[in-house]
């Protein structure tokens, strides 16, 4: 088990263009989320999944943003129309269970976005 | 709503002495304590968590962390750091029934030889 695998791990994109990008979580950890990351700053909270289902989406999650996670494995992140404001850190955590049951959250490197 | 303050953005300290970094946060509920550590250009790894139980919890790398519920803290310790603790600190809650961690703004601990 090779860890929470983000891909790519750096992007730099045009404002306008659109951009994807890809997590795989630990196999068999049923949740998994989304979080930015910018300079300076904790990561904040994105969007979450328990399996395939999207439970839960930020009021950060704008309508340019969407997420994915068929199968309930992989998980993608597409953000339309890029911003500069855009330009973050993007985490990708996952997790078998809740932490109330003692689960913790594991986090991958990260995708650094930068929007020229 | 809950929120994390973190309340020192940079700790400098040089190796072998003691550290607390400090953690305050803000909930009308009971909530489960995270303390994350970023290493440059890695993702977050768990230190510690405190649920439930135990004040006092201890984690990897020697840190420990004392839930304190009246003065709503939950600092971070080590008796002594080493040059290889240098990196950013993170103190995170989360609330039952909410899936999501809020984090604080970090702490960057410095060890300086």
């Amino acid at each position: 088990d090779t860890g929470v695998s983000q891909d790519p791990r750096h992007k730099i994109t045009k404002r306008g263009q659109n951009v994807t990008f890809r997590c795989d979580p630990i196999s068999e950890h049923n949740r998994l989320y989304w979080y930015r990351q910018t300079l300076g700053q904790g990561p904040e909270f994105l969007t979450y999944f328990q399996n395939e289902a999207q439970l839960e989406k930020s009021r950060l999650l704008s309508d340019r943003f969407s997420a994915e996670r068929p199968k309930g494995s992989f998980s993608t992140l597409e953000i339309q129309r890029t911003e500069q404001g855009d330009s973050a850190m993007y985490l990708c955590a996952s997790s078998l269970g809740a932490e109330s049951q003692g689960a913790g959250a594991f986090f991958g490197q990260g995708t650094r976005l930068t929007v020229v | 709503a809950q929120s994390v303050t973190q309340l020192d953005s940079q700790v400098p300290v040089f190796e072998e002495a003691p550290v607390e970094l400090r953690c305050n946060y803000s909930s009308s509920v009971s909530v489960y304590l995270f303390w994350y550590v970023q290493y440059p250009n890695q993702g977050l790894q768990l230190l510690l968590k405190y649920l439930s139980g135990s004040t006092l919890v201890k984690g990897i790398n020697g840190f420990e962390a004392e839930f304190n519920k009246s003065q709503t803290s939950f600092h971070l310790r080590k008796p002594s750091v080493h040059i290889s603790d240098t990196a950013e600190y993170f103190c995170a809650v989360r609330g039952p029934g909410r899936r999501a961690l809020t984090f604080g703004s970090g702490t960057r601990l410095q060890v300086q030889p």
